[in-house]
């Protein structure tokens, strides 16, 4: 079946800008993490959902970042004011159950440039 | 918070064994895992152990787990050039509801032919 996709695979904006990173979960998973990967670095936990709700957003850097949920599946990660510091592969997972299926399943990722 | 730690690099020769080493600080871990990331790809599971064990097995990989020492390994027999990749560890903890990874840095694992 299908796995984790994420759109766009690259992208490229200026300091300032505004950008949205869409994470499309595999059908039926109810929990979905956000994870920020820095060049050289393992991943780093940025929020998670459980349904629609954000269940943790504990990793979030600072109030440019948001993300949402709103049907359930689909995911939008948005980064206002965007900075230098934010260029990272924003990674996008998805799993089963809340808890008994332990298993997070990746997607692509979305490599964000910020110049 | 929680701490995860690797090496930065491994190189064998094909047909050698690989190990590659990880220790964590978190002593309520419960979870600990591998993940493999090729270039340009996704993070890819390979497996994972409960805490209440010491040793999984799963055809090459073997994945031994010292509590005491909060130290965790991971042995590929018979290593192939298709092995080349980057080696993540990951713990995730019982007092996390939502099973948050913690990732270690990553273990470049270079096999020549």
């Amino acid at each position: 079946g299908a796995g984790v996709s994420q759109t766009p695979s690259n992208k490229v904006t200026e300091k300032g800008k505004y950008v949205e990173l869409r994470c499309d979960p595999i059908s039926g998973h109810t929990a979905l993490y956000w994870y920020r990967q820095s060049l050289g670095q393992g991943p780093e936990f940025l929020i998670y959902f459980q349904g629609t709700g954000a269940a943790d957003d504990s990793g979030l850097p600072n109030d440019r970042f948001f993300a949402v949920r709103p049907e359930g599946s689909v995911s939008t990660l948005k980064i206002q004011r965007t900075e230098r510091g934010d260029s990272a592969v924003y990674l996008c997972a998805s799993s089963p159950y809340r808890q008994g299926r332990i298993e997070q399943f990746f997607g692509p990722g979305t490599r964000l440039t910020v110049l | 918070g929680e701490d995860v730690e690797q090496s930065l690099f491994l190189s064998v020769r094909e047909g050698d064994s690989s190990v590659i080493n990880c220790t964590y600080t978190d002593s309520s871990s419960t979870y600990l895992y591998w993940y493999k990331q090729e270039p340009g790809a996704g993070l890819q599971l390979l497996t994972y152990i409960f805490s209440n064990m010491d040793m999984k097995q799963d055809q090459r990989l073997t994945v031994l787990l010292n509590k005491k020492d909060k130290h965790l390994s991971l042995r590929i027999a018979d290593t192939q050039t298709g092995d080349s990749a980057i080696y993540f560890c990951a713990e995730s903890s019982v007092d996390n509801a939502g099973n948050m990874l913690t990732f270690g840095g990553g273990t470049r694992l270079m096999v020549k032919p």
